[in-house]
């Protein structure tokens, strides 16, 4: 049971180049999301998809597309990374259940130059 | 707009005594609080959460109150342990479920022996 998994761990990339972030929960949970996190700052949500075949918007969504592939997997896209996005992107899941909690992946650092 | 406010940066505290970390938040929104604590290079873990009809909830060492009046929370954990070293994060769900979680920008604490 490895939980939540992301791929890569690190990469860099050019301004313009694209990527696809991916991540992967095993919990069988129906939400899923992708926050990103820069120095001296906390967690701010980009995208998340409350079930499979649906997706919403964040608190920062612009730059970014999702894709929820299926029940198990949440993919982020950089269409033209750009220096702005260089950050720590971390992907989370979750059951409807009274305590909210989210289970974190370990994050892909990201830099572009 | 900071909805979520850690207004500690950084915390230090020796081994043994109590930590008291503190988080306050202006959307009255906000129904269901969460710390979150993460070491360097991993992704953040659930510590112990708090549903606003309750004003406290423990959990072994760890124990959050939330004043609503007041729209503060704090977490306490007695005692103090080295393993307690990492940045802590409060955060805030407003009732969406699935809709993501509002999370303050961290709390570094540090243990001294």
């Amino acid at each position: 049971n490895a939980g939540v998994t992301q791929t890569p761990k690190f990469q860099v990339l050019k301004t313009g180049q694209s990527m696809t972030l991916q991540c992967a929960q095993d919990m069988n949970h129906n939400s899923m999301y992708w926050y990103r996190q820069d120095p001296g700052m906390g967690l701010r949500l980009i995208y998340y998809s409350a079930s499979e075949g649906t997706t919403d918007k964040g608190e920062v969504p612009n730059g970014y597309n999702v894709s929820r592939l299926n029940k198990r997997e949440f993919s982020l896209r950089l269409e033209s990374a750009a220096p702005s996005q260089t950050s720590v992107y971390f992907c989370a899941s979750s059951e409807f259940t009274a305590s909210y909690e989210q289970y974190f992946g370990p994050g892909t650092r990201l830099t572009v130059t | 707009d900071q909805q979520v406010k850690q207004n500690s940066p950084s915390l230090s505290v020796q081994e043994g005594r109590i930590s008291i970390l503190n988080c306050d938040y202006t959307n009255s929104m906000f129904d269901y609080f969460l710390w979150y604590k993460k070491y360097p290079a991993e992704g953040p873990t659930f510590l112990i959460s708090i549903s606003s009809i309750k004003d406290k909830n423990e959990d072994g060492r760890f124990t959050v109150f939330l004043n609503k009046s007041a729209k503060h929370l704090s977490l306490h954990i007695v005692p103090s342990q080295p393993g307690d070293s990492a940045v802590y994060f409060c955060a805030a769900s407003d009732g969406g479920g699935a809709d993501g979680l509002t999370f303050g920008k961290g709390t570094h604490l540090i243990i001294q022996p």
